[in-house]
């Protein structure tokens, strides 16, 4: 059971759509995370985020646009992506920064 | 930023024995993360271990932080264990920075 729950599993889109991916967790957490795991490269962190407030951003191309309403959900936004941007996003949470962090199950992203 | 090499790049193993994987990185960190990705994609945190000796069940780890490495083991290892294994230390409270994985592989 895995208490980060990321919607949708999979998303495909071209390039000129806009649409927004959900992560949410279950776990009282107060930090959250977006990540970006492509073929081959390590995993990117993109975003941080800590009592609802953007601590970190990690040089995210702007097309890429994150929103945390609330301790427990995170978004991503997506417009205007670039086929090099299909990869799986995956979302993270901790209780605090720098405790053990626990991920989603990801949101696999294609890019026609 | 920290650098982190991990080894081996790829491990097979039958099922039964036991296995090492390694961490170096290139600073000191306050945060040291250990992970399991299994065939399906799903992350799972085997350990919080910015220094010491941890063990859950057949895995342990050990982080010697002042010789910047940190060490998995895999005893009795079993077929579910397949899969990559990230290593990721941290610097900064929030920013953990993945190295490139062990691949194991567990065959029966």
């Amino acid at each position: 059971e895995t208490g980060v729950t990321q919607t949708p599993r999979h998303l495909v889109m071209g390039m000129t759509n806009k649409k927004s991916l959900k992560c949410e967790q279950h776990l009282g957490h107060n930090a959250m995370y977006w990540y970006k795991q492509s073929a081959k490269k390590p995993l990117e962190l993109m975003f941080v985020y800590s009592l609802e407030e953007r601590v970190e951003n990690n040089s995210v191309p702007s097309r890429f646009s994150p929103e945390c309403p609330n301790s427990s959900h995170l978004f991503l936004h997506l417009h205007t992506l670039q086929p090099e941007d299909s990869a799986l996003y995956l979302c993270a949470s901790s209780q605090f920064l720098d405790q053990p962090q626990h991920f989603g199950d990801g949101t696999r992203l294609s890019i026609l | 930023g920290i650098q982190v090499e991990q080894s081996p790049p790829d491990l097979i193993l039958q099922e039964g024995a036991n296995s090492t994987l390694r961490c170096n990185f290139s600073d000191s960190v306050n945060n040291l993360q250990w992970f399991h990705q299994n065939p399906w994609g799903q992350l799972i945190n085997l350990f919080y271990i910015p220094s010491g000796t941890k063990q859950n069940g057949r895995l342990s780890a050990t982080t010697v932080a002042t010789e910047r490495y940190s060490l998995l083991y895999i005893s009795s290892s079993q077929t579910t264990d397949s899969g990559v294994y990230f290593c990721a230390p941290g610097g900064g409270f929030q920013k953990l920075v993945f190295g490139t994985g062990t691949r194991l592989l567990v065959s029966p």
